[in-house]
């Protein structure tokens, strides 16, 4: 079946610094690969999104790269503000399901100013 | 578009109540999905229905707990009886049901049973 494998967190950086969350992911077919992020008291919203190999995703500075030969998608930033400060998801959605995704355990970001 | 839009917010209850969380899906959207977050099992989906057929319960974790979409616009979650172990963020998302289509998720209903 499908999984997603996020790096485990929790992970704080100092404002500005470079970010790094690494995502690989094992999947049938040609899947999807989704960033979502979630901040205190919400829902899960998208942050970016790459449909096939070596697309590259970007939104709000952050960007991942869809790396079919690694199984890979992991999130960058060049410069982290506090306000980046959330619960970041890794996914994936197949072509085989009714939009049914999969998602990792999740990496909590601390950034401090 | 509203959003997807879940109710209530907070749900306090004693063990052994009844609970019922609502949901209504963006208008257009074909799937709906039930989720359930807690710190120590991450996010947890628990049904999805596509067309407001139930596809797969499998993440149902026992008979305590029904998943119900009558119609395109309204689904339910309820659980009875319920247990303090279910007490959990339950989320609800909905997307167009096509396949590698993104998910829109509610704000969730912060669930604490006593």
């Amino acid at each position: 079946g499908n999984s997603v494998t996020q790096m485990e967190g929790p992970v704080t950086l100092s404002e500005e610094a470079f970010l790094t969350i690494n995502c690989t992911y094992t999947a049938t077919g040609y899947p999807s690969l989704f960033w979502y992020v979630q901040y205190p008291g919400e829902g899960l919203q998208l942050l970016l999104k790459a449909t096939k190999a070596d697309d590259k995703g970007s939104n709000k500075g952050f960007e991942a790269t869809y790396r079919k030969e690694t199984t890979s998608f992991h999130l960058e930033k060049g410069s982290v503000q506090v306000s980046d400060s959330a619960v970041y998801f890794c996914a994936l959605s197949d072509n085989t399901n009714a939009g049914k995704s999969t998602f990792g355990d999740g990496t909590t970001l601390t950034v401090k100013p | 578009d509203a959003g997807v839009i879940q109710s209530p917010r907070h749900e306090v209850t004693e063990m052994g109540q009844e609970v019922t969380l609502r949901c209504k899906p963006i208008s257009g959207h074909n799937s709906l999905f039930w989720y359930r977050q807690t710190m120590m099992r991450g996010l947890e989906l628990l049904i999805y229905f596509n067309n407001n057929v139930p596809i797969d319960d499998s993440g149902m974790p026992e008979d305590r707990f029904s998943a119900k979409m009558p119609n395109a616009s309204f689904s339910t979650l309820k659980i009875q009886p319920s247990e303090p172990r279910d007490s959990a963020v339950y989320f609800c998302a909905s997307s167009l049901g096509t396949p590698n289509e993104k998910l829109f998720f509610g704000s969730g209903t912060q669930l604490s049973v006593l």
